[in-house]
């Protein structure tokens, strides 16, 4: 397998712009998981999937950011409009039942 | 809050000796214990974990110690190498709950040649 893949490793856009990142995890992993690393919080636990399903999306940090799980095999995270605060690396990690979890290589945003 | 703590930002090592970076924790609940390492433009990587069953882990050169009763666990790094040079991460689950990983701030690790 590829491991875990996310698009775009880059993105700049200007303040109010949506932006969508995307993440394929690995196949037959159930859990799906997306962070957002700030030199603050260190790797913050934004919201994470079960067989598609969203569990726990205490970590987004406002309704500008919405994520869904269409499919087993492909994730986004929409930001919606974005502010420069938002600026960061996001990054996918998927795993399966009690093992550890696999990153992507992370997406650096840029909002401008 | 923050579940998980890495109280030192950076820790600099000579090669050869003994790399030691720590990882404070809050939640009595976690069982499942992870060091992941953090080159710059890549993802983490998992390095080593530990279930709370256990109070040491070891893999070649990296060693995990849990101190459950202080909340506290530990990764040495012996020796240490110039390429271990990289941000480390202590994440921890609870897996009887979910299968979520809180990940600490983080230690950035130079090992001086």
């Amino acid at each position: 397998d590829a491991g875990v893949i996310q698009s775009p490793r880059h993105e700049v856009t200007e303040m109010g712009q949506e932006v969508t990142l995307r993440c394929k995890p690995i196949s037959g992993h159930d859990y799906l998981f997306w962070y957002r690393q700030t030199m603050m919080r260190g790797l913050e636990l934004l919201i994470y999937f079960n067989n598609n399903v969203p569990i726990d999306d205490s970590g987004m940090p406002e309704d500008r950011f919405s994520a869904k799980m269409p499919n087993a095999s492909f994730s986004t995270l929409k930001i919606q409009p974005s502010e420069p605060r938002d600026s960061a690396v996001y990054f996918c990690a998927s795993s399966m039942t009690d093992t550890e979890a696999f990153f992507g290589q992370g997406t650096r945003l840029t909002v401008v | 809050d923050q579940q998980v703590k890495q109280n030192s930002p950076s820790l600099s090592v000579q090669e050869g000796r003994i790399s030691i970076l720590n990882c404070d924790y809050t939640n009595s609940m976690f069982d499942y214990f992870l060091w992941y390492k953090k080159y710059p433009a890549e993802g983490p990587t998992f390095l080593i974990s530990i279930s709370s069953i256990k109070d040491k882990n070891e893999d070649g050169r990296f060693t995990v110690f849990l101190n459950k009763s202080a909340k506290h666990l530990s990764l040495h790094i012996v020796p240490s190498q110039p390429g271990d040079s990289a941000v480390y991460f202590c994440a921890a689950s609870a897996r009887g709950t979910g299968n979520q990983f809180y990940f600490g701030t983080g230690t950035s690790l130079t090992v001086i040649p």
